[in-house]
């Protein structure tokens, strides 16, 4: 599987402003997708973002809020805008596995956002 | 609604035995069935996917997977404390290309 790097890790942020996450992966993928996980919630999918077109938001997700990039094969960003305390969560990248056509997905290690 | 279901327990088994997580869905275009793991603090690892009616084994680790009953299982024998973890569920394909469906996964605790 490919090898997914994140970052920040983990940040603390004051509400009202807005953080960058970047997603970084080791080869290139067609489809990358973002994820929000809130305590000891399961993982809600924000938006799927394929390389040259715009990212595809699920339900009660907007672009305002969190505006997607993916100016290549291999990388991504979520940034999450004017945040409030109910933004704090775990963000997480996932990309598709290659090969099987299966759909797996494999998620990098997550960004804690804490919002103060 | 897409959905898929999960007792979130906590399942408590004693080292050893067998475990038994049990996910169904809703969703009848769904085509492949994810087992993840999720230790506490770290972001969810893929350990089984099955799309084929019938029983799929990997080492301790076998997925099962009816159909007609939209029903998924993931049994873990001779479960160790470092199995100790929340396994989720998730659906993928059929209508949601590409997008996976999250149960709301299971507290497993394996005690020596």
């Amino acid at each position: 599987s490919a090898v997914i790097s994140q970052k920040p890790s983990r940040d603390i942020c004051q509400r009202g402003t807005s953080l960058t996450i970047q997603c970084q992966v080791d080869s290139q993928v067609t489809m990358m997708f973002w994820y929000r996980q809130q305590p000891g919630q399961s993982l809600t999918l924000i938006a799927t973002a394929n390389q040259g077109s715009e990212a595809t938001y699920e339900s009660g997700f907007v672009i305002d809020k969190f505006p997607i990039s993916r100016p290549n094969l291999t990388f991504s960003t979520l940034t999450v805008s004017n945040m409030s305390p109910e933004d704090s969560s775990i963000y997480l990248c996932s990309v598709e596995g290659p090969g099987s056509g299966q759909y797996e997905q494999y998620f990098g290690p997550g960004t804690r956002l804490t919002v103060t | 609604q897409k959905e898929v279901e999960q007792n979130s327990g906590p399942l408590s088994v004693p080292e050893g035995a067998i475990a038994s997580l049990n996910c169904t869905y809703s969703d009848r275009g769904s085509q492949s069935f994810f087992w993840y793991r999720q230790y506490s603090g770290k972001s969810p690892e893929l350990i089984m996917f099955i799309y084929s009616n019938g029983d799929k084994e990997d080492g301790r680790f076998t997925a099962q997977l009816n159909k007609a009953s939209q029903y998924v299982s993931l049994l873990i024998r001779d479960s160790q404390p470092s199995d100790s973890a929340t396994y989720l569920c998730a659906a993928g394909g059929g209508t949601s290309y590409g997008k996976l469906t999250f149960g709301q996964g299971t507290i497993l605790t394996v005690h020596p």
